[in-house]
């Protein structure tokens, strides 16, 4: 019953190549997020969706593009992968704000060759 | 550019004693700070919230907020080797939805 949950949680991949990565939540939150954290550790928003409403739209490369199909679901589809994009890419849920707590999921380690 | 700092560390501690965390941040409008744990290969986890001034405790841990100061820090009290790891400092960003980390002090408790 795990409450935040991402697939895959490694990819390695070519440059060039287009990638999807998942998230689900079951914890019937509103707020859904996903995260950048580079080699240094440093955790950067990319992304934020409300009710399946885009409302963070970090300075994000346009090869990167979120989809919410519905409030317990957050796709990430990366274009045309660079190797600046090898990271860990976290997912995250919430629900109201802003006292409310993240919770995160396992996390996708990303490589690109 | 709003920003949430930290001292990288590592921030090395003997078992039993007392570790302290530090953050600075510079949003006057933030409301809400957190603490977040993250070990290695893994995904960070809450410890502490705190949103008003003073003191907020939860078993061995103690947030401090300072609203003025711009400063929140973290206390550890009985420092056990499991509670070696990176400690992040989280903050609300004042009108967006979403927090601003630090970039994470990792702590190491000798046995």
């Amino acid at each position: 019953d795990t409450a935040v949950s991402q697939t895959p949680k490694y990819l390695v991949t070519q440059m060039g190549n287009d990638k999807s990565i998942k998230c689900e939540q079951n914890l019937g939150h509103d707020t859904m997020y996903w995260y950048k954290q580079d080699s240094k550790k440093f955790l950067k928003i990319m992304f934020s969706y409300n009710n399946k409403e885009l409302i963070i739209n970090e300075t994000v490369p346009n090869r990167f593009s979120p989809k919410s199909p519905d409030k317990a679901h957050l796709n990430l589809h990366i274009n045309s992968l660079e190797l600046g994009d090898s990271a860990v890419y976290f997912c995250a849920s919430s629900q109201g704000w802003p006292q409310e707590t993240q919770y995160f999921g396992p996390g996708t380690r990303l490589l690109v060759l | 550019q709003k920003e949430v700092e930290q001292n990288s560390g590592p921030l090395s501690v003997p078992e039993g004693a007392i570790a302290s965390l530090n953050c600075t941040y510079s949003d006057r409008g933030s409301q809400s700070f957190f603490w977040y744990r993250q070990y290695s290969g893994k995904s960070p986890e809450l410890i502490m919230s705190i949103y008003s001034n003073g003191d907020k405790e939860d078993g061995r841990f103690t947030a401090q907020l300072n609203k003025a100061s711009q400063y929140v820090s973290l206390l550890i009290r009985d420092s056990q080797p499991s509670d070696s790891a990176t400690y992040l400092c989280a903050v609300t960003d004042t009108g967006r939805r979403a927090l601003t980390f630090g970039s994470g002090t990792r702590l190491q408790v000798q046995p």
